[in-house]
C-alpha cells in the first residue's frame, strides 16, 4: 500500500538553529500538508501546498516557517531559528481528494533544547 | 470557528465488549467528517470519510455513522489490538479550505 515516508523520524536541535523536515508524499498525489502535534494535544493544520505554492496557512505558520517542492518527490518543512515551543511531532500528509482521505506520514519528532 | 469535540477522553473495555465513540462538532457546512486511528508514536491511519448526514460506513468491527451535530463510531465485539487513540477531523465547505480540524481523541485500550 502507498505510503508517506518521513525523515528523519527523531531530531534534536539547539534553540535559535534551522532545522529541515522531509517528505516523500504518494507519487501520484498533489496536495501536499504540514501537521503537527504537541505532545498530549490536538493534532493542528499548519499548511497545504499545490501546485508549487501555498493554498491555505494557519496563524502558527508565520514567518518562521517555509515551504518547498525542491524536486518531483520531496516536500520539506523548515523551520528557522527554532525555539522550545517548537518541540513537536510534525506530520506530513496528501491527497488526492479522493474518497482515500489523507494519508500521513509517521512523523518526525523535532526536540528543541 | 470550527470545533470538534470528542467523548470520552478515555474508554477501557473487556475484550468482546461493544461500544461507541462520540464526536461533537460545529462547522460551517460540512464538507467531510473523517475518522482516523492513531498508535503511540505513529501518524494518523485513515478509516472513513463521511459526508452527509445519515450516511453510515463500515469497515471489519468498526462502524462510522454521522448526523447534523455528531458521528459515531462504533466498535462491535473489539479486541485488544483495537486498542489506539481515535480521532475525528471536519473539513469546512466554506472557503475551499482544505484543512482537518482533529478533536483530541478517544483513548482506547481493550483489554483481554
Amino acid at each position: 500500500e502507498p505510503e508517506v515516508t518521513q525523515t528523519p523520524s527523531h531530531q534534536v536541535t539547539q534553540m535559535g538553529q534551522e532545522v529541515i523536515l522531509r517528505c516523500v508524499p504518494i507519487s501520484n498525489h498533489l496536495y501536499f500538508y504540514w501537521y503537527r502535534q504537541i505532545l498530549g494535544q490536538k493534532v493542528e493544520f499548519l499548511v497545504s501546498f499545490y501546485n508549487n505554492e501555498i493554498s491555505e496557512k494557519s496563524e502558527i505558520f508565520d514567518d518562521q516557517f517555509s515551504v518547498e517542492r525542491p524536486d518531483g518527490s520531496n516536500f520539506t518543512l523548515k523551520i528557522r531559528s527554532t525555539k522550545l515551543e517548537d518541540s513537536a511531532m510534525y506530520f506530513c500528509a496528501s491527497s488526492d481528494l479522493g474518497e482515500g482521505g489523507y494519508t500521513f506520514g509517521s512523523g518526525t519528532r523535532l526536540t528543541v533544547v | 470557528e470550527d470545533q470538534v469535540t470528542q467523548s470520552p477522553e478515555a474508554l477501557r473495555l473487556q475484550e468482546g465488549e461493544s461500544s461507541s465513540l462520540n464526536c461533537s462538532y460545529t462547522v460551517s457546512g460540512l464538507r467531510g467528517l473523517f475518522w482516523y486511528r492513531q498508535d503511540p508514536g505513529k501518524g494518523p491511519e485513515f478509516l472513513f470519510t463521511l459526508y452527509s448526514a445519515g450516511e453510515e460506513k463500515e469497515k471489519e468491527r468498526l462502524k462510522a455513522t454521522l448526523t447534523k451535530k455528531e458521528s459515531f463510531l462504533h466498535i462491535t465485539a473489539p479486541k485488544p489490538e483495537d486498542s489506539a487513540t481515535y480521532l475525528c477531523a471536519v473539513q469546512a465547505l466554506q472557503g475551499g479550505s482544505e484543512k482537518l480540524v482533529f478533536g483530541k481523541g478517544t483513548k482506547l485500550t481493550v483489554n483481554p
